[in-house]
C-alpha cells in the first residue's frame, strides 16, 4: 500500500540557513500534519492543513511556515535555523471520513544544525 | 487540557513473557485512542486504534481495550518476541479534522533471547 513520503530524508544545514522539507501524502488523504521530535522524546505537533487551509497549530516557531498545495502535498519552511532545530520531522496524513481520523506517519526527515 | 500518561520504561522482558503497558488519558468527550511503535531510526507506524467504549484494538498479537470508567487503553501481548523491541506511544485525538495527536512519553520495550 501507498504511504506517506517525505523527501529529503536527511538534512544538514548550518545555523542561521533555511530548509525546505516536503511531504506527500497518501492518495486521496485530504488532511496533513506536521510534527518535530526530538532525541527521545513524543512527537509535537506542529501544524495541520485540511483541503489547502490551516487547521490547527501547535507549538510551531515564527521561524517556521508551511502551506498546502492543490495536490495536497505540503511544504514545511524553516529559516533562521538554531540548534535547538536539530530533530526529526515527521509529516502525517488522514483521511476526513475516516471514522478514528488515524494519521498515517512517513518516515521523516532528520534534520542535523551546525 | 487533553493528556496521555503512560507508563515510565524501560521495559525489559525475556521472550514469549507477557506485556502490558499502562496508558491513561484525561479527555473531554469520546476521543479516539492509538497505540503507536518507533523501531530505531524509523518513523511511527500505527499499531492498533478503538473510537468509543469498550472497543478492542488488535494488531500482530497486541490487544487494548477503550475503557471509558478508568479512562485507560492499556497494551497486552501474550508472547513478545526480540522483534518487539521498540518505542510505544499511547495517543489520544478529538476526532475533528486536522486536530493533533496527543502523546504520551513513549515506553521503550526491550526483549532479549
Amino acid at each position: 500500500a501507498a504511504g506517506v513520503i517525505q523527501s529529503p530524508r536527511h538534512l544538514i544545514k548550518e545555523k542561521r540557513e533555511t530548509a525546505t522539507l516536503k511531504c506527500y501524502p497518501i492518495p486521496r488523504h485530504d488532511t496533513v500534519y506536521w510534527y518535530q521530535q526530538g532525541p527521545g522524546q513524543d512527537p509535537q505537533f506542529l501544524i495541520s492543513f485540511y483541503e489547502k487551509m490551516q487547521s490547527d497549530k501547535g507549538s510551531i516557531p515564527d521561524r517556521f511556515s508551511a502551506q498546502q498545495f492543490s495536490d495536497y502535498h505540503s511544504e514545511l519552511n524553516m529559516s533562521s535555523l538554531e540548534l535547538g532545530d536539530s530533530a526529526l520531522y515527521f509529516c502525517a496524513s488522514t483521511i476526513l471520513r475516516s471514522p478514528y481520523y488515524e494519521q498515517y506517519f512517513g518516515p521523516g526527515t532528520r534534520l542535523t544544525v551546525t | 487540557g487533553d493528556s496521555v500518561t503512560q507508563m515510565e520504561g524501560p521495559v525489559t522482558l525475556s521472550e514469549e513473557a507477557f506485556l502490558t503497558i499502562n496508558c491513561t488519558y484525561t479527555a473531554t468527550g469520546y476521543p479516539s485512542l492509538f497505540w503507536y511503535v518507533q523501531y530505531p531510526g524509523e518513523g511511527l507506524q500505527l499499531l492498533l486504534k478503538a473510537t468509543k467504549a469498550d472497543d478492542k484494538g488488535s494488531n500482530k498479537g497486541f490487544e487494548a481495550t477503550y475503557r471509558k470508567e478508568t479512562t485507560s487503553f492499556h497494551l497486552e501481548k501474550g508472547s513478545v518476541q526480540v522483534s518487539d523491541s521498540a518505542v510505544y506511544f499511547c495517543a489520544l485525538n478529538r476526532r475533528q479534522a486536522g486536530t493533533a495527536l496527543i502523546f504520551g512519553k513513549g515506553t521503550t520495550l526491550s526483549v532479549s533471547s
